[in-house]
């Protein structure tokens, strides 16, 4: 079946660097996307990998080995903003569903 | 643009009593259609999916059902309410690359 691992928490302080690790185990691969979500809120989109290596967006970058079967999310400069809940998620074989992981609750500490 | 919008924001139901909530996307055509629901500091389930008019793929059998009556509108419905329905009802988009989410109904069943 499809499975996602993520650590279910993570802290850290302002300023710093975090990575969030996703491994997953699917049939077939269509790429891992990641998703913020702050408490009360609703899940956003951050970002997408369908190819190796690693894409960035502002302080964010999202990273990828298909071979590994292993993505992260990196998070710069860290803001007290970014406390929140992260997911990746990955299209469920040759479906239209996309399955999440668990989540990773990051704490940034002043 | 592509916008997606779900209501209402919060809903209070006793038990028993019937339920609909609706999903419509702008700016888009045939859409990926999808309905998730979070428990309180959990991960999301998937309980629908929708890849046109009139088609619907359920997850998770249990008293919920969607409907898909026009191609941009995405409906969860419910004949009785249970105290276990409550939760973070979302709906999402699949944009291609992964999901653009509503802003949730959060569904209290007293």
């Amino acid at each position: 079946g499809q499975s996602l691992e993520q650590p279910s928490e993570v802290t850290a302080v302002e300023g710093a660097i975090v990575q969030i690790n996703c491994t997953y185990q699917t049939s077939g691969f269509y790429g891992l996307s990641w998703y913020q979500q702050h408490d009360g809120g609703a899940p956003t989109f951050l970002s997408y990998n369908g190819l190796d290596g690693l894409e960035e967006t502002g302080r964010f970058s999202s990273f990828l080995s298909r071979s590994d079967s292993y993505g992260y999310l990196l998070l710069q400069e860290l803001q007290m903003k970014d406390s929140a809940s992260y997911f990746c998620a990955v299209r469920d074989g040759g479906t239209y569903k996309y399955i999440f992981g668990t989540g990773t609750r990051l704490k940034v500490l002043a | 643009s592509q916008t997606i919008h779900q209501w209402p924001a919060t809903l209070v139901q006793p038990v028993g009593s019937p339920l609909s909530l609706e999903c419509t996307v702008e700016g888009t055509s045939n859409p990926n259609l999808y309905w998730y629901r979070q428990a309180a500091g959990r991960g999301l389930q998937l309980l629908f999916y929708s890849v046109g008019i009139g088609q619907i793929s359920s997850e998770v059998p249990q008293n919920l059902s969607a409907s898909r009556p026009q191609d941009r509108q995405f409906i969860l419905s419910s004949k009785k309410l249970l105290l276990s329905d409550s939760g973070f009802y979302l709906c999402a988009w699949n944009t291609g690359v992964g999901y653009t989410f509503g802003s949730g109904t959060r569904l209290t069943v007293v």
